[in-house]
């Protein structure tokens, strides 16, 4: 069974950085692009970053050059670095997995939250 | 950038009823869209992978059609646990775009 665990939510004033981290098992994680998908409160998904089982990192626009999206296969675990952080950067954040061949996701975390406030 | 404008908003419907939720690309996606369930305080769950394929697992009643710029989303039988929020996406090119969603609420 594919899970996928998130962690490194928080409080975090305008400006500041945090780090997401998710952990993955039941799957050969080397083998699949992994992206974070974000959820502002009451609102619908945004794509953020992929890094791809080939290695090429892709971003939005509306966080590329503030976020870098990692992964270690060693660990299983890829990971979100999230700097200059903005109000509307306040979400529950998603790692999900992407299917064999395909950007579409099949499979999610239960998110993370991420609050950008003074 | 794909732009995935999704109608409508909100759908009231009653146990049984056949369902109907529409997305339009902003520029030909092919068959390149996927649509997921999303459930309040839950992860979104995938249904149907390009335009047409239902994901294991997922009910038969689910089923999706189109390429191009117009897709939709057909649930034929309508059952309790289908009320919740409905996004396509396109898989076509980053970035990577999801539609607005649709609430399909109890009438």
């Amino acid at each position: 069974e594919v899970q996928l665990l998130e962690s490194g939510g928080g409080l975090v004033q305008p400006g500041g950085s945090l780090r997401l981290s998710c952990a993955a098992s039941g799957f050969t994680f080397k083998n699949y692009g992994m992206s974070w998908v974000r959820q502002a409160p009451g609102k619908g998904l945004e794509w953020v970053s992929i890094f791809t089982e080939s290695g090429t990192a892709l971003y939005a626009d509306t966080v590329e050059g503030r976020f870098t999206i990692s992964r270690d296969n060693s660990k299983n675990t890829v990971y979100l670095q999230m700097n200059s952080l903005r109000a509307e950067d306040t979400s529950v954040y998603y790692c999900a997995k992407s299917a064999a061949a395909n950007t579409v996701f099949d499979s999610w975390g239960q998110g993370t939250l991420v609050t950008v406030s003074s | 950038d794909i732009q995935m404008t999704q109608s409508p908003p909100t759908l009231s419907a009653s146990v049984g009823d056949r369902v109907a939720i529409t997305c339009r690309a902003s520029q030909s996606i092919s068959s390149w869209m996927a649509w997921y369930q999303q459930k309040p305080g839950k992860a979104p769950k995938l249904l149907i992978y390009k335009a047409s394929s239902l994901e294991s697992g997922v009910p038969s009643r689910f089923s999706g059609s189109g390429s191009g710029i117009e897709f939709t989303l057909i649930i034929s039988g309508l059952q309790p646990d289908d009320f919740a929020t409905y996004y396509c996406q396109q898989h076509n090119k980053f970035p990577l775009s999801f539609g607005g969603g649709t609430k399909v609420e109890v009438k």
